[in-house]
């Protein structure tokens, strides 16, 4: 009964790989959230999608590329990683986009690049 | 330039006791504030919210106030328990046009000792 899930929960892999984390939600939520949280522990959005539309698009490399085929879903593709890309990458979910919407989190795909 | 500090990155009290954590914000006007836990692995869990016109929120042993003129929230434990230690972070929600957008603090790490 989880309510977003990611996966997978660790990644180790090259500098130079192309990788892919997945995201799923079951709350019925319509929108969805990719954050970034670096070795000083701080959450920065990423991307932020309503009912597959591209909401918010950060200060991003368009190295990564986000990608819902359905509101329940958000993956994430990364291209060529770089040694800076290593960080926890946590999915979320919330009713809808206007404030005051709380955020239901994943727990994280923790991502080393070798 | 904008800022959102939590008033120390670890903070360590006695079972029993009021735990106080603090967060200022500068160059901020957020029309809500929101408090997370995370615990080691683990995403942030929402736990409160306050509105700009709200002075306090109460759930159970957690209180937060929100101050606009100070540009400061205070989190409060009462009755404190070892199982309250995590690390809490509080989030502005700033508005993006008709969008919600959390700007999440560094975050306070809480250890409650026996």
């Amino acid at each position: 009964d989880t309510a977003v899930s990611q996966t997978p929960k660790y990644l180790v892999t090259q500098m130079g790989n192309d990788k892919s984390i997945k995201c799923e939600q079951n709350l019925g939520h319509d929108t969805m959230y990719w954050y970034k949280q670096d070795s000083k522990k701080f959450l920065k959005i990423m991307f932020s999608y309503n009912n597959k539309e591209l909401i918010i698009n950060e200060t991003v490399p368009n190295r990564f590329s986000p990608k819902s085929p359905d509101k329940a879903h958000l993956n994430l593709h990364i291209n060529s990683l770089e040694l800076g890309d290593s960080a926890v990458y946590f999915c979320a979910s919330s009713l809808g986009t206007g404030k005051a919407q709380p955020q239901h989190f994943g727990d994280g795909t923790r991502l080393s690049i070798l | 330039s904008q800022k959102i500090e939590q008033n120390s990155e670890a903070l360590n009290i006695q079972e029993g006791k009021t735990a106080t954590l603090t967060c200022n914000y500068t160059n901020y006007s957020p029309a809500y504030l929101q408090w997370y836990r995370q615990d080691p692995g683990r995403g942030p869990v929402f736990l409160l919210l306050i509105r700009e016109n709200e002075k306090e929120k109460r759930k159970e042993r957690l209180k937060v106030t929100f101050d606009t003129t100070l540009k400061q929230s205070l989190f409060h434990i009462t009755a404190s328990q070892p199982a309250d230690s995590a690390t809490y972070l509080c989030a502005l929600d700033i508005k993006r046009g008709s969008q919600g957008n959390l700007i999440f603090g560094k975050g306070t790490k809480l250890s409650v000792k026996p």
